[in-house]
């Protein structure tokens, strides 16, 4: 079976653009969820969709959004981009909502640079 | 909120040796535990997992030991390879709780 896949892998912007990141969860995985990896915070946890609707969201401003489409794949977007959005973002899938019960398996990520 | 931590940001151990990579964590609501290894310029990969009624679960090479008096996890590789290589990290969920929260990883590093 397939893994988690994100696309691009790199991607660089300037400040105030946009940018729009891809997901495509494990088949059978209804659960996507978004995570940022950056050498001083760590991994923190963006939002997570489940079945189209956003189930929980992290300490992120507005300008961090997402949606899930039918086939439970993802994307996310970041408007007006700033320096310190530049990281690793990371993917990850889950059979159901991911809680206590169900493992979540990651992406290789998107390394997004901004200058 | 109430984050995971690690004890040591690098370990350093002899190949062929036992590995033990410590985890503390704050949250007493906590009642699923994971270690992933990430390796350079990957994502992070599931390794094992232990729920808050179980003290360990052993996997292949791995075993995982959760001290919940103490809110203490560990994760234990044995005859450490040059594979293992990589960044660890605890995470923990709640049931309900938003995403995975993460401590700060451990980076092992094999020694010939």
């Amino acid at each position: 079976k397939a893994g988690v896949t994100q696309t691009p892998r790199y991607l660089i912007k300037t400040r105030g653009q946009q940018v729009t990141l891809s997901c495509s969860p494990i088949s059978g995985h209804r659960s996507v969820s978004w995570y940022q990896q950056t050498p001083g915070q760590g991994l923190q946890f963006l939002f997570e969709y489940f079945s189209e609707t956003q189930r929980n969201k992290g300490n992120f401003p507005g300008r961090f959004s997402g949606r899930q489409f039918s086939n439970s794949r993802s994307e996310m977007n970041v408007s007006t981009l700033e320096l310190g959005d530049s990281a690793l973002y990371l993917c990850a899938s889950s059979l159901g909502l991911a809680g206590a019960t169900d493992t979540q398996y990651f992406g290789p990520g998107t390394r997004l640079t901004v200058l | 909120g109430e984050s995971v931590g690690l004890h040591l940001p690098t370990l350093s151990v002899q190949e062929g040796d036992n590995s033990i990579i410590n985890c503390a964590y704050s949250n007493s609501a906590s009642d699923y535990f994971i270690w992933y290894k990430q390796e350079s310029g990957k994502g992070p990969q599931f390794i094992i997992d232990i729920r808050s009624n179980m003290d360990k679960r052993q996997g292949q090479r791995v075993t995982v030991l959760l001290n919940k008096t103490v809110k203490h996890l560990s994760l234990q590789i044995a005859a450490t390879q040059p594979g293992d290589s990589a960044v660890y990290f605890c995470a923990e969920n709640q049931e309900g709780a938003d995403g995975l929260t993460f401590g700060k990883g451990t980076h092992l590093i094999i020694q010939p």
